[in-house]
C-alpha cells in the first residue's frame, strides 16, 4: 500500500492477556517509530528502529513491552500481561531515513487498544 | 536531551479569526529539523511542514504560515482566517542527528474553531 498500515485497527483484550500489534511501514523506509497516545494526551515515544542498528528502546514503559522489526520492514509491538493502563492508541510511523533527519515521518492510522 | 514545549494546551477561536500556535524547542545540536503535524478528529497524524535549522526563512502555504526564529528557539504556526475544518490537535516535533534522530513531540495544542 501507499501508506503506513497498522493492524488491527481496534483491539479489545482482557486484562492479563498478551497482544501483538503490527505495523507495515512504507516500502523502502528505513526508520520506524512506535508511539502511544492515551485519550486526549500527547504522543509518548516507545521505540525507534533505524536500519540494522540496535533499536532505541528508551521509551518502553516496562519489561512487559517489547518490539521487533523483521527484515528491516514489518514491526510487531508485543504487550504481555496487559493492564488497564495500557489502553491507548498505538501509533506507528516510518520515514525514508533516520540519518540526517531531513525527512518527515508518516503515520499509520493507529491501533486502538482497550484492556477490560 | 531534546525537548519540545507547546504551552497552549487548548485554544478556541471564532471562524475567520487568525490564530498562532506556539512551539519552543530545546536541543544542543546545531543541525536539527522541526515539524508540524495536524491530528484531526479522525485521529491520523498528517504532516504539514518540515524546516531545517539552517533555513530561517518563513514559509507561507495558503492560510498557513510558519515563523522560525533560532534566537528564541521557536517555530510558531499561524492560521489566517481560520475555518471550522482547522479544528484539530496540532503537534510540533523536533529531530536531530546527535539525538539519534529521535522524533520528539510537544504535548500538542487543541484548536477549536467555532462557526
Amino acid at each position: 500500500g501507499a501508506g503506513v498500515s497498522q493492524s488491527p485497527s481496534n483491539k479489545v483484550t482482557e486484562k492479563g492477556k498478551d497482544v501483538e500489534l503490527r505495523c507495515d511501514p512504507i516500502s523502502g523506509h528505513t526508520a520506524l517509530y512506535w508511539y502511544r497516545q492515551s485519550l486526549g494526551q500527547g504522543l509518548e515515544f516507545l521505540i525507534y528502529f533505524q536500519g540494522n542498528s540496535a533499536p532505541d528502546k528508551s521509551g518502553l514503559p516496562s519489561d512487559r513491552f517489547s518490539a521487533e522489526r523483521t527484515g528491516g520492514s514489518v514491526s510487531t509491538l508485543t504487550i504481555q500481561r496487559t493492564q488497564q493502563e495500557d489502553s491507548a492508541v498505538y501509533l506507528c510511523a516510518s520515514s525514508p531515513s533516520g540519518t540526517g533527519g531531513n525527512t518527515e515521518a508518516f503515520f499509520g492510522q493507529g491501533t486502538r487498544l482497550t484492556v477490560v | 536531551a531534546q525537548k519540545v514545549t507547546q504551552a497552549q494546551t487548548e485554544i478556541s477561536v471564532v471562524e475567520k479569526e487568525d490564530v498562532t500556535l506556539d512551539c519552543v524547542y530545546e536541543t544542543r545540536d546545531t543541525t536539527y529539523y522541526l515539524f508540524w503535524y495536524k491530528q484531526p478528529p479522525s485521529g491520523e497524524l498528517v504532516f504539514l511542514i518540515r524546516r531545517n535549522s539552517f533555513d530561517e526563512q518563513n514559509e507561507i502555504s495558503g492560510r498557513y504560515s510558519w515563523n522560525f526564529q533560532k534566537s528564541t528557539s521557536s517555530f510558531n504556526f499561524t492560521i489566517t482566517a481560520s475555518q471550522v475544518v482547522d479544528s484539530a490537535v496540532y503537534f510540533c516535533a523536533l529531530k536531530s542527528y546527535n539525538a539519534g534522530n529521535m522524533l520528539t513531540f510537544g504535548g500538542g495544542t487543541r484548536l477549536m474553531v467555532k462557526p
